[in-house]
């Protein structure tokens, strides 16, 4: 079936210590996202892609990179200067034309410990 | 930057009852309007789509409806069921920004048998 994967679904994080987030999609689609959304809040924009070899700072990108060397994978790194990564992360990602949706991953869950 | 405002924040509903949720944005240069369901620790799933040329769209007992020139779009569901129970969350994509998504800050629902 098509559709995104997140992986890990649950990840600790140490203090000083970067981790990555996986995002992978089978749709073919263009255009991918991560978006970051704390408890009782919307989801707040921190990169994405239009297409391969490229991609755009959001609302919240600093302490976070990105690569998309490959059209279905867009990972995100949790760099040490990100100093309250925890959250729930979501990929997303959608077609060209404004008549396409925007699909989204199960998420992941990232705690600081 | 387009801000996305949903009124109320929480609304619980007996079973059965009818019910509408609201949905404002400040920028009414819009290319479509988006709502989806998030259930708790999930990621979001795509409810309704409105091309921002359509004035509504209908899915079995929902029915979205958007003005662009008033700024807003609401969320009807007929006949409420405990399994609709959920955050439900508006977005839109702004015309000449590309692929950027804004999305509220969401309405719990909980559905009381």
């Amino acid at each position: 079936d098509g559709g995104i994967t997140q992986s890990p679904k649950y990840l600790f994080r140490k203090e000083g210590q970067n981790v990555t987030l996986s995002c992978e999609q089978n749709l073919n689609h263009d255009a991918m996202y991560w978006y970051r959304q704390d408890p009782g809040q919307g989801l707040r924009l921190i990169y994405y892609s239009q297409i391969v070899n490229d991609f755009q700072k959001g609302d919240i990108a600093e302490g976070y990179s990105v690569s998309r060397e490959k059209k279905e994978s867009f990972p995100l790194t949790v760099t040490s200067a990100q100093k309250n990564p925890t959250a729930f992360y979501h990929c997303a990602s959608r077609g060209t034309g404004t008549k396409n949706t925007i699909y989204f991953g199960e998420g992941s869950w990232l705690t600081v410990v | 930057k387009q801000e996305v405002t949903q009124i109320p924040a929480a609304l619980s509903v007996p079973e059965g009852e009818n019910l509408v949720l609201n949905c404002s944005f400040t920028d009414s240069a819009i290319y479509n309007l988006q709502w989806f369901r998030q259930d708790p620790g999930k990621g979001l799933t795509s409810l309704l789509l409105i091309q921002s040329s359509q004035r509504e769209q209908t899915s079995g007992r929902l029915n979205a409806s958007l003005d662009k020139s008033s700024g807003r779009s609401t969320l009807y569901i007929a006949a409420s069921q405990p399994g609709d129970s959920a955050t439900y969350l508006c977005a839109n994509i702004l015309g000449g920004t590309g692929n950027q998504f804004y999305f509220g800050t969401g309405t719990s629902l909980t559905v009381i048998p």
